[in-house]
Formats: C-alpha cells, structure tokens, sequence
C-alpha cells in the first residue's frame, strides 16, 4: 500500500543554515507528493506537493522539494533557516482520493 | 471566522462516556475526513466522506462512528470512550480529491479521556 516514512523524529538547525527533513515513499506507480507543517496550537497547512513534472518543487515561505525517484525519496529543503521555521512537518502521499501522512518530524531552529 | 471548525476545542471526559466531536466548514468542499494525532504516530484517518451520502472507514476506524448531516457538517462519535483514545483530532476538507487540491484543516480538538 502506498506510504511515507519520516525517518527522523526531530532536526536542529542553525538560523541561517540550510535544512533538510526526509521522506521517503512507497508507492506503486507514479506518487502524489505533499507536505504540510503544522505549527503550535494549529492545524495543518499545506506547504507544497509534488505531481508530475520538475522535480524541484516550490512552496510556500521559501520551502521546496526534491522529488528522486531512483530513491524513493521526497526530501523537504530550505536554502537558509529562520526561527520561525520551527514546527512539525508531515510528508504525505495519496491514496485512493485522500492522504495518508508520516509520522512527523519537529524542526528546531536555534538562533 | 475559520473556513473549519472544530467544536469542542478541549474536552476532558471519563472512561465509557460518549463523546461527540462537531465540525463544520464553510468552504463548499464536498470531502471531509477526521484525522487522529498522536505523537509519533503522526496523523492517521479514522473515517472519511466524499459526499453526504457516502461514509469510508480510515485506517483506525474502530471504536469510532460518523455521522455526515449535511454537507458542511462531519461528526466524530466515540460511542464508549476509553483512555487510549486521548488524543488530537482534526477534521480536515477538500474539494474533489485530496491528491490533486489542498486539504483545508482544522484548528483540532484535544480530548482526554480518564
């Protein structure tokens, strides 16, 4: 069955550094790619995803995603953290008309 | 206002209790679905709807019930509630399928049960 694997529970990062959080999938043919961040006392947002196409996909503030499919993965990257990046990242593929997510990685941004 | 929400926002309640978790939106999404969070586990569907008369079972859908009372109310329904479903739960929605258009989320709903 198609699925996601988040294989680090939390990241740290330096504000100003890069930041990647992994994803890798399972899936048989082609994979629909997504992910949202959730932020403190909030629901989820989505963030970006990933269908056909480039494999570098653009997101909202400033995120991206590289799809590979050799692989299997759908890592989430940013050229230059900030503190407000601080959150937890769900990757997350469809299946049958609907999402089924990872289990989450926390990202710590450290001034 | 929310385009989803979610009613209650907490709610502490005791071992075999019924509990109802409301939600209703107001972007004209024909999907919704309820999503369960609970650390490490990430978010894992309890049930699902594509239209009101159509209910699908997730992939923890026991001990749960729904209820689909129109198209912009999803109800979650714990008939006996027991501890282990302390929880985070959110309602999410779509327009068409999830794959290919945004899921909207809810603010959730944090429940305890003692």
């Amino acid at each position: 069955a198609q699925s996601v694997a988040q294989p680090e529970d939390q990241v740290n990062v330096a504000e100003g550094n890069p930041l990647t959080v992994k994803c890798t999938y399972s899936v048989s043919g082609n994979p629909y790619l997504f992910w949202y961040v959730q932020y403190p006392n909030r629901g989820l947002q989505f963030l970006l995803k990933y269908i056909t196409g480039d494999n570098l996909v653009k997101g909202s503030y400033g995120f991206e995603a590289e799809f590979n499919k050799s692989q299997t993965s759908f890592h989430l990257k940013k050229p230059s953290a900030l503190v407000s990046d601080s959150a937890l990242y769900f990757c997350a593929v469809r299946r049958g008309g609907k999402l089924i997510f990872g289990q989450g990685t926390t990202l710590q941004v450290k001034p | 206002d929310a385009d989803v929400t979610q009613t209650p926002r907490n709610r502490i309640t005791k071992t075999g209790k019924r509990i109802m978790l409301e939600c209703s939106q107001t972007k004209g999404h024909d999907r919704m679905y309820w999503y369960r969070q609970d650390p490490g586990l990430g978010l894992r569907l309890i049930y699902y709807s594509f239209d009101v008369k159509d209910i699908n079972k997730g992939e923890i859908s026991d001990g749960y019930s729904v209820s689909r009372q129109a198209q912009a109310k999803f109800s979650l329904s714990l008939e006996s509630a027991i501890p282990n479903q302390t929880a985070l739960y959110f309602c999410a929605t779509s327009k068409g399928d999830a794959g290919a258009n945004v899921l909207t989320f809810g603010a959730g709903s944090r429940l305890t049960v003692l």
